[in-house]
C-alpha cells in the first residue's frame, strides 16, 4: 500500500490566479496520476506525471494550463493556472505501487474559485 | 479500455448482502475486472479485482461471469458505513496502461 498526503486539503482562490497542489507519497512509486472530480460528477484523468520528464496528458487537458512537476519518485505537484469557477473540483493525486494494477489515491484537494 | 454499464443506484439493508452488478461485453482476453470505491468526501478505494475466476477477500467477493461479459460485486454483510459510488473498471493490469478510466459507478445505499 502507500500513503498519500496532499496539500492543500481545501482552498478558496480568485479568479485569475494559480494554485500549486502537492502530492508526497511515503514511498517511490513508478506511476503517478492526477485526477479532477468536477462536482456531482466522477474522476476524469487530467495526466500521467512522468519522472524527469514532461508529463502525460489526455484530451481535453493542456500543459499550460495544468503544468505537472515530478522531480522524483515520491513526490509531484499540479498546478491549475488562471483559474476560473469552472475549475472548482476536487483535484486527486494517484499512485500505482504494484504490477496488479492497483491504484491508491489521495483524499484529494478541493477547490473554490471564486 | 472496455467500457462498463452500471445501474445508477442500488439500496440495501444492512446486514443484508449487496449485489452490485457490472456490464463489461466487449472485454478483451487480456483485460482485467476492478472495482473501486468512493465514500463521499474521501479518495477512491480499491476493493478487489479479477481476471476470470472468482475472487474473495476480507472486503468483498467478485464473481465473473464464464464468458467474462459481465460481473457481481458482492458485500456480504452491507453496513451503513459500505454507503458510496461503487466503480466497475475494466483494464489490462500494468505497465504504462495502468491508468483507472472512471465511468458513473453505481451509488450504494445502506439503510437500517
Amino acid at each position: 500500500s502507500a500513503v498519500i498526503s496532499q496539500k492543500p486539503s481545501r482552498d478558496i482562490c480568485q479568479r485569475g490566479t494559480s494554485l500549486t497542489i502537492q502530492c508526497q507519497v511515503d514511498s517511490q512509486v513508478t506511476m503517478m496520476f492526477w485526477y479532477r472530480q468536477q462536482p456531482g460528477q466522477s474522476l476524469t484523468l487530467i495526466a500521467t506525471a512522468n519522472q524527469g520528464s514532461e508529463a502525460t496528458y489526455e484530451s481535453g487537458f493542456v500543459i499550460d494550463k495544468f503544468p505537472i512537476s515530478r522531480p522524483n519518485l515520491t513526490f509531484s505537484t499540479l498546478t491549475v493556472s488562471n483559474m476560473s469557477p469552472e475549475d472548482s473540483s476536487i483535484y486527486l493525486c494517484s499512485v500505482a505501487v504494484n504490477l496488479a494494477g492497483e491504484l491508491f489515491f489521495g483524499e484529494g484537494s478541493r477547490l473554490t474559485v471564486l | 479500455d472496455a467500457k462498463t454499464t452500471q445501474p445508477t443506484s442500488m439500496d440495501c439493508a444492512e446486514g443484508r448482502a449487496a449485489n452490485l452488478p457490472c456490464n463489461h461485453s466487449t472485454i478483451s482476453g487480456n483485460e482485467y475486472v476492478y472495482w473501486y470505491r468512493q465514500i463521499h468526501s474521501q479518495g477512491p478505494q480499491y476493493i478487489i479485482h479479477g481476471l476470470k475466476n472468482n475472487e474473495t477477500n476480507e472486503m468483498a467477493s467478485l464473481i465473473i461471469t464464464e464468458d467474462r461479459k459481465s460481473s457481481t460485486l458482492i458485500l456480504p454483510h452491507a453496513t451503513l458505513r459500505d454507503t458510496a459510488v461503487y466503480y466497475c473498471i475494466v483494464r489490462v493490469a500494468a505497465g504504462t496502461a495502468s491508468k483507472l478510466t472512471f465511468g458513473t459507478g453505481t451509488r450504494l445505499q445502506v439503510t437500517l
